[in-house]
């Protein structure tokens, strides 16, 4: 069974960089796309972007210019960066195996407060 | 404000039947399949259905998907207590170039 664990700082400063990493385990990684996810407090879910094995991205043009993904299958994991946070990036940021479009493993999710 | 317009709220009681909407356009359902997610509150989503009407194993033959121009709908049937959650509806928009999503629907059962 595929499970999915996202990890990161839980708190970052408004102007910094957010990293998260979404480990991967049950199943491998290769021959997949994956996506990202956020979600705030109360909200409804935004689509972030996916990630196919070979690197190759889908971003959400509405976060294009800040966000950045990638792989690393020797250790069966996925990255995210946000550059240049605010208070609108405050969320719980969920990763998902994509089958294009139907995210059918999601992590558990992981909650990313930016505040000074 | 959301790209896809579902109800924010439906209820029922236990054994009936529940209808859910999700309304887009031409750009995204009119011209994409569309999935459904519950979500527990707390929790992370559990797909429902894919491609519209496909139900990936392990989901109750109680949920059931289906679309019509520029709108869809999740219909869940013999309704139990453990159906009450959060139900997004997501689609492919062309013209976005993004996946989008409803708001989001809270499921009570009464």
């Amino acid at each position: 069974q595929v499970q999915l664990q996202e990890s990161g700082p839980g708190l970052v400063k408004p102007s910094e960089t957010l990293s998260l990493t979404c480990t991967v385990s049950g199943g491998s990684i290769s021959s997949y796309y994956w996506s990202w996810f956020r979600q705030p407090a109360g909200k409804g879910l935004e689509w972030i972007g996916r990630i196919y094995t070979n690197g190759r991205t889908n971003y959400n043009p509405s976060l294009r210019s800040r966000v950045t993904f990638s792989v690393d299958k020797s250790n069966n994991e996925l990255s995210l960066t946000l550059t240049s946070v605010t208070a609108a990036d405050t969320a719980v940021y969920y990763c998902a195996r994509d089958l294009l479009g139907a995210w059918d493993h999601w992590g558990q999710g992981t909650l990313v407060t930016v505040s000074s | 404000q959301s790209v896809l317009t579902q109800p924010p709220s439906a209820s029922g009681t236990p054994g009936q039947r529940v209808t859910i909407s999700c309304s887009g356009g031409s750009s995204n359902i009119g011209s994409n399949t569309v999935n459904w997610y519950q979500q527990i509150p707390g929790t992370a989503p559990k797909i429902l259905i894919y491609r519209s009407n496909e139900r990936p194993s392990g989901v109750p033959d109680r949920f059931s998907g289906s679309t019509s121009g520029t709108s869809a709908s999740l219909a869940i049937s013999g309704l139990q207590s453990e159906d009450e959650a959060d139900y997004y509806c997501a689609a492919w928009d062309a013209s976005l170039n993004t996946w989008v999503f409803g708001g989001g629907t809270t499921l009570t059962v009464l």
